[in-house]
């Protein structure tokens, strides 16, 4: 069962444009979503992530906004550069109460991001 | 550096041979986890630890996988007798679980090749 949907599975974007990934997501328990980024033959490095009690997060050019009643959540990249170009994932999580996490990540399919010059 | 290591980077092996990787949490991190990602998807759970328990076991986890921490510290994961399908890079992460320290950090991962 595929919980967490992500989207376009791919994407082009012009330097200095917005580019915009979309997951959606199935178990409403879920109450921690990252976003990773992650560059041929590395591992995924964790850029920015937001808990359910805020619809929008925002980290230099990175903002997440979060639709808890649609189950959604999406990543904006602003003034989009070609170094920006690498594959993006989604997650999702149960967090309990204090904050300690109950541990795995599920995640989306992936993005390839390409910025064009 | 005091990031996420693992080791080997590579492994290139013939079908029914055993390997095992070898991951380095960050010092401070009392989790750890495995992942394992197949080209072109995310990464897939496959255990994790909170000191030296193992607390979660995926079903992809057959029974030629087993994964240790003995001491707390670094981790293995041994696979026996490989298949072609085992064939996928081997992601660990780590991660505190105090307070709102929940973001889990990655190493560079095993890439496994079965021949």
């Amino acid at each position: 069962q595929q919980q967490v949907k992500q989207s376009p599975q791919s994407l082009i974007v012009q330097k200095g444009g917005i580019s915009i990934i979309n997951c959606a997501y199935e178990n409403t328990a879920f109450d921690y979503f990252p976003w990773y980024q992650q560059f041929p033959g590395k591992g995924p490095a964790l850029l920015i992530a937001i808990r359910p009690d805020v619809s929008e997060k925002k980290e230099g050019r990175f903002t997440i906004s979060f639709n808890k009643s649609a189950k959604q959540f999406s990543l904006h990249i602003m003034d989009s550069q070609p170094g920006d170009s690498a594959t993006y994932f989604c997650a999702a999580s149960l967090v309990g109460a204090g904050g300690t996490s109950y541990g795995k990540l599920t995640f989306g399919q992936g993005t390839i991001l390409t910025v064009h010059p | 550096d005091t990031g996420v290591s693992q080791d080997p980077r590579h492994k290139i092996t013939k079908r029914g041979q055993n390997v095992t990787f070898r991951c380095d949490p960050i010092s401070e991190h009392n989790r750890l986890y495995w992942y394992r990602q197949t080209l072109g998807q995310g990464p897939e759970f496959l255990t994790y630890f909170q000191n030296e328990a193992q607390l979660e076991k995926s079903r992809l986890l057959s029974d030629r996988f087993s994964a240790e921490r003995p001491k707390g510290s670094f981790s293995t994961l041994e696979i026996q007798r490989t298949e072609q399908g085992d064939s996928a890079m081997y992601l660990c992460a780590s991660s505190q679980t105090s307070g709102s320290l929940y973001e889990q950090y990655f190493g560079p991962g095993t890439r496994l090749t079965v021949t």
